[in-house]
């Protein structure tokens, strides 16, 4: 069974800094989908960013990217720039082509004024 | 505003109860995902429906049950309730149940509290 590994728990980042989440992934499938939620104090989960594995090009969404790595399992989240509002759950989450969503632990961001 | 809608927001129920939390997908959108997220945890992925048929199905336990209905409502089904089955629950709709990177929009989920 696929496995989502978010290894930070907890991170902080200057307002307008960088910073980088982490998330790995268990899988023997070579086609799936990841993706990177947000959830804030509301409990909202809020889509922040989607890779289909078969694209080699890192996707991006304004200030958020991410760092691709197949072969390592890898998939990363980078938030230029920081904001306030960026404070939130972060969780990293899986996809099968057969529908079988899975997510990790969740890394809780602070940002610091 | 997802348009993924949930009721009730929140439910208080004792032990060995039943409910049912209802959820309302977005326009157009067929699959509906149900989830379980306890207190600071991560979403437990419980069971998808497609077009009224079941598609996948996550760690669910044999107490819980779902269905989706022609209107492509969904209902979750909780019975002989927990202490350890307070949690929120959210419901998720995607426009496709089939393989695609189709990003799932979630409800505001339902708190529910066993006591």
């Amino acid at each position: 069974a696929q496995t989502v590994t978010q290894s930070q728990p907890e991170m902080s980042v200057q307002e307008a800094e960088t910073v980088t989440l982490s998330c790995t992934y268990d899988t023997s499938e070579s086609d799936y989908y990841l993706f990177w939620y947000k959830q804030p104090p509301s409990r909202q989960m809020i889509l922040v960013i989607r890779q289909e594995a078969y694209k080699q090009q890192n996707a991006t969404e304004n200030r958020f990217s991410v760092n691709f790595q197949k072969a390592a399992k890898s998939f990363s989240l980078k938030i230029s720039d920081s904001q306030l509002g960026d404070a939130a759950m972060y969780f990293c989450a899986y996809r099968s082509v057969l529908n079988d969503m899975r997510f990790g632990a969740g890394t809780r961001l602070t940002v610091k004024p | 505003d997802s348009g993924v809608t949930q009721t009730p927001k929140h439910l208080i129920t004792a032990t060995g109860q039943r409910v049912t939390l209802r959820c309302s997908p977005r326009s157009g959108d067929l699959s509906v995902y149900w989830y379980q997220q306890s207190l600071d945890q991560g979403l437990q992925f419980l069971i998808q429906y497609y077009n009224g048929e079941e598609r996948a199905k996550g760690n669910i336990l044999e107490r819980f049950s779902a269905q989706q209905f022609p209107d492509l409502h969904s209902e979750l089904n909780l019975s002989s309730l927990e202490l350890g089955d307070s949690a929120l629950y959210f419901c998720a709709s995607s426009v496709v149940g089939l393989a695609g990177p189709y990003e799932q929009y979630f409800g505001p989920g339902t708190r529910l509290t066993v006591t």
